[in-house]
């Protein structure tokens, strides 16, 4: 079946820093990639998605790649703010049935002034 | 901007107690989804609802959960007797379409629900 992993949080880091969470997935055949955010009392939102191989999703400054050599689908972002912190959850549908999401436990990211 | 509301934002419940979840979707979607998170865990697939039926359910959602859209704008979940283990936050979603690539699940701030 479809699974999605993500690397454990908190990750805690300085505003300006440079963001990273790792997002590796298993599904069978051409699966589209999602990265969804939670700010505190809110729903989960959608941050960027890749529906196939080597698509490139942005948005807000923050950038995903589907490799599907690596099965990965990486969050980068080069600078972060404050206003970043928040979970983020990483997510795959497969290209048959309804779409349901398959997500990762989430990461939660602490950015500090 | 359109939103996913639900309510209540937090429910307590007694164990073998029923409780019903009330989600309003985004008015022109025609998917309807329900999942949970329990604490510290995966956030879980349960069920989508099209055309006024179940399309896709997940093994979690077994007989003691239905979901009903009453009326042109609520998506109900219920669970008919709770048991400890289904104290979780559910997230309601919604979208316009299901296919590949144009399903975007647009989600409520999710019902926080202990049950005691």
């Amino acid at each position: 079946g479809n699974s999605v992993t993500q690397m454990e949080g908190p990750v805690t880091l300085s505003e300006e820093a440079f963001l990273t969470i790792n997002c590796t997935y298993t599904a069978t055949g051409y699966p589209s990639l999602f990265w969804y955010v939670q700010y505190p009392g809110e729903g989960l939102q959608l941050l960027l998605k890749a529906t196939k191989a080597d698509d490139k999703g942005s948005n807000k400054g923050f950038e995903a790649t589907y490799r599907k050599e690596t099965t990965s689908f990486h969050l980068e972002k080069g600078s972060v703010q404050v206003s970043d912190s928040a979970v983020y959850f990483c997510a795959l549908t497969s290209n048959s049935g309804y779409s349901t999401l398959t997500f990762g436990k989430g990461t939660m990211l602490l950015v500090s002034p | 901007e359109p939103e996913v509301t639900q309510t209540p934002s937090h429910q307590v419940t007694q164990m073998g107690q029923e409780v019903i979840l009330r989600c309003v979707p985004i008015s022109n979607h025609l998917y309807f989804y329900w999942y949970r998170q329990i604490l510290g865990q995966k956030v879980e697939f349960l069920v989508s609802f099209y055309n006024n039926e179940i399309s896709e359910k997940s093994e979690i959602f077994d007989d003691q959960f239905s979901v009903e859209r009453p009326d042109g704008s609520n998506f109900t979940l219920k669970i008919r007797s709770t048991k400890l283990e289904d104290s979780a936050m559910y997230f309601c979603a919604s979208s316009e379409t299901s296919g590949r690539g144009k399903n975007i699940q647009y989600f409520g701030a999710g019902t926080r629900l202990s049950v005691l």
